[in-house]
């Protein structure tokens, strides 16, 4: 089973949708939880943090469920602009972070 | 806002020579760490680095490459003899605590 699992996409959604995107981590020990997102040959760039309770950033929300060791994000009202791969990141106290390969979004007009 | 810094942004190297890569990472950051990741792949852990020495490194970061802090402000990736299947997009990043981190913009490889 590998350590970070996401669905693939590509997800091809029209400006304004909602979008949600799965992950599921294999570690149980995994500590931190992380969305990234990258654009097409650009550096991976944090997101946001996910927290247990689950947290909010504008129109953004990720959830952490431990007991299934799934993580989720929610991308609300989608613009052009959020056209990119979303990468799913945990790790454990200090050990590197683990990366999924990424779901591709692509906002159409 | 603060910011890791690779250099070059391309390398074009034959194979078997040898390359490095710099970073400079964010300034107050304790942690270090080289990624990389081939085309249409995942982004993969090479080597953690923390008070002056490697803290952790995985079963790519064979004896082909090393990491040196030659001084307070560089953090280097050194690939020895360099083979096609390195060409990859090296990304250095740094953390203030081993949690979260800052990528800079990366070192694309090509090894012909």
């Amino acid at each position: 089973r590998k350590e970070v699992e996401q669905d693939p996409g590509p997800f091809n959604v029209p400006e304004g949708a909602t979008v949600a995107f799965n992950c599921t981590y294999s570690n149980s020990a995994s500590q931190s939880f992380f969305w990234y997102r990258q654009d097409c040959r650009k550096e991976p760039k944090l997101l946001m943090s996910v927290y247990s309770s689950g947290n909010e950033d504008g129109r953004f929300t990720a959830q952490l469920n431990r007991a299934s060791q799934y993580i989720s994000l929610l991308i609300r009202d989608s613009k052009l602009s959020d056209s990119a791969t979303y990468l799913c990141v945990v790790n454990k106290e200090n050990t590197p972070l683990v990366f999924g390969k990424g779901t591709r979004l692509s906002v159409i007009a | 806002e603060p910011e890791v810094t690779q250099t070059p942004s391309h390398q074009v190297t034959q194979m078997g020579q040898e390359v490095i890569l710099r970073c400079v990472p964010i300034s107050n950051h304790l942690y270090f760490y080289w990624y990389r990741q081939i085309l249409g792949q995942k982004v993969e852990f090479l080597v953690s680095f923390y008070n002056n020495e490697i803290s952790e490194k995985s079963e790519i970061f064979d004896d082909q490459f090393s990491v040196e802090r030659p001084d307070g402000s560089n953090f280097t990736l050194k690939i020895r003899s360099t083979k096609l299947e390195d060409s990859a997009m090296y990304f250095c990043a740094s953390s203030e605590q081993d949690t979260e981190a800052f990528f800079g913009q990366g070192t694309r490889l090509t090894v012909v």
